[in-house]
């Protein structure tokens, strides 16, 4: 079982959909998930940082964190053409193992 | 503007030449990483550097080298020892201890061995 799974897409949607973006991991001592924006051939950026169990709301962006079955989404509201792009997810347990999913590829179509 | 330059941005290199790709940074950071980035597969990390002539290795580090002499700088050398350099590379660095996640990522450089 890889540490870190990820739907690959890719994931088609037309502009205004909600997107849910899902990783799944195997490593309970994970303590801190991230999820990154990464625009064709440039490097990811930091879209949520997120501590523990939990939601967290940015804007149109929601993170969730579920540790018991470890499982964390990224919810998109209203989703626009400049929203597509890969995401990966990561996460770390703070200095010791950090590892990103192999990414989920988004095309919002106007 | 603060930030990560990576350079060159698409690189050729022919079977058994060894290449250096250059990341420069001024955003202050202590911590610095290499990580490879090939379809379909999560990023792997190279090598990282917590300070000024330390480095360590990461998860896949045979057939690279790296050096970091100033803490603004992190070359990595992809040798002639890589049996599969094709790649994108791309350089982060973080604040403080390595791997607490907030990583600042370059651009990347595309390496296209002929």
């Amino acid at each position: 079982q890889k540490e870190v799974e990820q739907d690959p897409g890719p994931l088609s949607v037309p502009e205004g959909a909600i997107v849910s973006l899902n990783c799944t991991y195997s490593n309970s001592a994970f303590q801190y998930f991230m999820w990154y924006r990464q625009y064709s051939r440039k490097g990811p950026e930091l879209l949520m940082y997120t501590y523990s169990s939990g939601n967290k709301e940015d804007g149109r962006f929601t993170a969730q964190v579920d540790k018991s079955s470890k499982y964390i989404s990224l919810f998109i509201r209203d989703s626009q053409p400049s929203d597509s792009a890969t995401y990966l997810c990561a996460m770390t347990n703070y200095g010791q193992n950090f590892v990103f999913g192999p990414g989920t590829r988004l095309s919002v179509l106007p | 503007d603060g930030g990560i330059t990576q350079s060159p941005k698409y690189l050729f290199r022919k079977e058994g030449q060894n290449v250096t790709l250059s990341c420069e940074q001024n955003l202050n950071h202590d911590a610095m990483y290499w990580y490879r980035q090939d379809p379909g597969q999560g990023l792997r990390l190279i090598y990282y550097s917590q300070i000024v002539n330390d480095f360590q290795k990461g998860d896949i580090a045979e057939g690279y080298s790296v050096s970091r002499e100033k803490k603004e700088s992190f070359p990595l050398t992809v040798t002639s020892a890589q049996k599969n350099p094709t790649a994108f590379y791309l350089c982060a660095s973080s604040i403080g201890r390595v791997n607490t996640g907030e990583l600042f990522f370059g651009e990347g450089s595309r390496l296209t061995v002929l």
